[in-house]
């Protein structure tokens, strides 16, 4: 079975532009899950989806969004970028909500210069 | 804040010797208790968990301890190996009823041939 799959690996983008990043989960998988993970910080959790419903969201500005899709595909999005976003966005996938058991996918990793 | 703490940034451990890493938390509704080895630039790769209804459970070289009362648990890889080199990850979750883990700082470990 194909584990969870980050599209695209790396991505390069000047403040003050937006970007998305993409996931695909497990297959049978339904809640995605997104964490920030930068050197300074730690991982982070961004927020939660289970059936196209975002069912948390962490301690993020509305710059961060997020949205799933109903064959479970998410991707969340960065609007004017800053600096400070630079990090390594990791998305991971469970069966369900409450199913703690979460695997992660590569990551994507964001450079804003 | 900082809900769950590991105190030790790195390890250093003989191949062939016990790892044991250590993990504190400081909310006391985590319900479930996970472990996840991450290399440079990949996602964490799940390796373990507990329930908090359990204090103990074990997969092949990799037992994790839950201590309640202490609000502690810890993993103990037996026998190490070079290949178990790299930086662990405790996270917790259950607290608000969502797939949201809260992770620790991580604690690199370093298995000498």
């Amino acid at each position: 079975k194909a584990g969870v799959t980050q599209t695209p690996r790396y991505l390069i983008k000047t403040r003050g532009q937006q970007v998305t990043l993409s996931c695909s989960p497990i297959s049978g998988h339904r809640s995605v899950s997104w964490y920030q993970q930068t050197p300074g910080q730690g991982l982070q959790f961004l927020f939660e989806y289970f059936s196209e419903t975002q069912r948390n969201k962490g301690n993020f500005p509305g710059r961060f969004s997020g949205r799933q899709f109903s064959n479970s595909r998410s991707e969340m999005n960065v609007s004017t970028l800053e600096l400070g976003d630079s990090a390594l966005y990791l998305c991971a996938s469970s069966l369900s909500t409450r199913d703690y058991e979460q695997y992660f996918g590569p990551g994507t990793r964001l450079t804003v210069t | 804040d900082q809900q769950v703490k590991q105190n030790s940034p790195s390890l250093s451990v003989q191949e062939g010797r016990i790892s044991i890493l250590n993990c504190d938390y400081t909310n006391s509704m985590f319900d479930y208790f996970l472990w996840y080895k991450k290399y440079p630039a990949e996602g964490p790769t799940f390796l373990i968990s507990i329930s908090s209804i359990k204090d103990k459970n074990e997969d092949g070289r990799f037992t994790v301890f839950l201590n309640k009362s202490a609000k502690h648990l810890s993993l103990h890889i037996v026998p190490s190996q070079p290949g178990d080199s790299a930086v662990y990850f405790c996270a917790a979750s259950g607290a608000d009823a969502t797939n949201k883990l809260i992770f620790g700082t991580g604690t690199l470990l370093a298995v000498q041939p």
